[in-house]
């Protein structure tokens, strides 16, 4: 079945520093990935798309990375801030499907 | 500028009785979207409408029935709710599939 993984641990990253969150996904070649934000009490907040053919996307101190042959997504936030302190939900959908699969998200806390 | 709206925040209810989640978004967005969202799980879709009188089902639809009558509204329904469906929901707009805004959800209890 399609699987969508993230780390379910808490990312503690000081503040000025990289945060690198991770995306794996298995059974499923996806055509573009979305990474969201969501605080607590709130709904996600898109942020970044990359799609199969991008190997990488950059939003300010955002950038985004999609390698098709590992699975695998990567998300970075450089120059972390405490206001980045959130959780991060990737997902995945192909061209056609309405329906994206979603990440249960990675908690990131920026400490100053 | 509300965007996409979603009521009530905040709901207790008894197993068996009917449940409805109202959603209304402001941006004439075709697209609609149900989620559910549980510890540890990632956001699961129960139903997703692609315009006013279509809907579909998702991945978790079993206990859920939506409507789309008007482009800017999308309520869910719990027929009969069951401390399983004990969640937060949300709901979810945009002019297409892939991008989607979300509400602010709303928090159900069954007990």
């Amino acid at each position: 079945s399609q699987k969508i993984e993230q780390n379910s641990e808490a990312l503690n990253i000081q503040e000025g520093k990289t945060a690198t969150l991770t995306c794996n996904y298995t059974n499923y070649s996806p055509a573009y990935l979305q990474w969201y934000r969501q605080d607590p009490g709130r709904g996600p907040v898109f942020l970044l798309l990359i799609r199969e053919n991008e190997k990488e996307k950059r939003k300010e101190r955002l950038k985004v990375t999609f390698d098709t042959t590992l699975k695998q997504s990567l998300f970075h936030i450089t120059a972390s801030q405490p206001a980045d302190s959130a959780t991060y939900l990737c997902a995945l959908a192909s061209g056609s499907n309405y329906q994206l699969i979603w990440g249960a998200g990675t908690k990131l806390i920026i400490k100053p | 500028d509300a965007g996409i709206t979603q009521s009530p925040r905040y709901k207790i209810t008894e197993t068996g009785r009917q449940v409805t989640l109202m959603c209304h978004q402001t941006w004439s967005h075709s697209y609609m979207f149900w989620y559910r969202q549980d510890l540890g799980h990632g956001l699961r879709l129960i139903y997703y409408s692609a315009a006013a009188d279509i809907t579909d089902k998702g991945e978790v639809p079993d206990g859920y029935v939506v409507s789309r009558s008007k482009t800017e509204n999308f309520p869910l329904t719990l027929e009969s709710a069951t401390r399983s469906q004990t969640s937060v929901y949300f709901c979810a707009s945009g002019e297409e599939p892939r991008t989607q805004y979300f509400g602010p959800g709303t928090r159900l209890l069954v007990l």
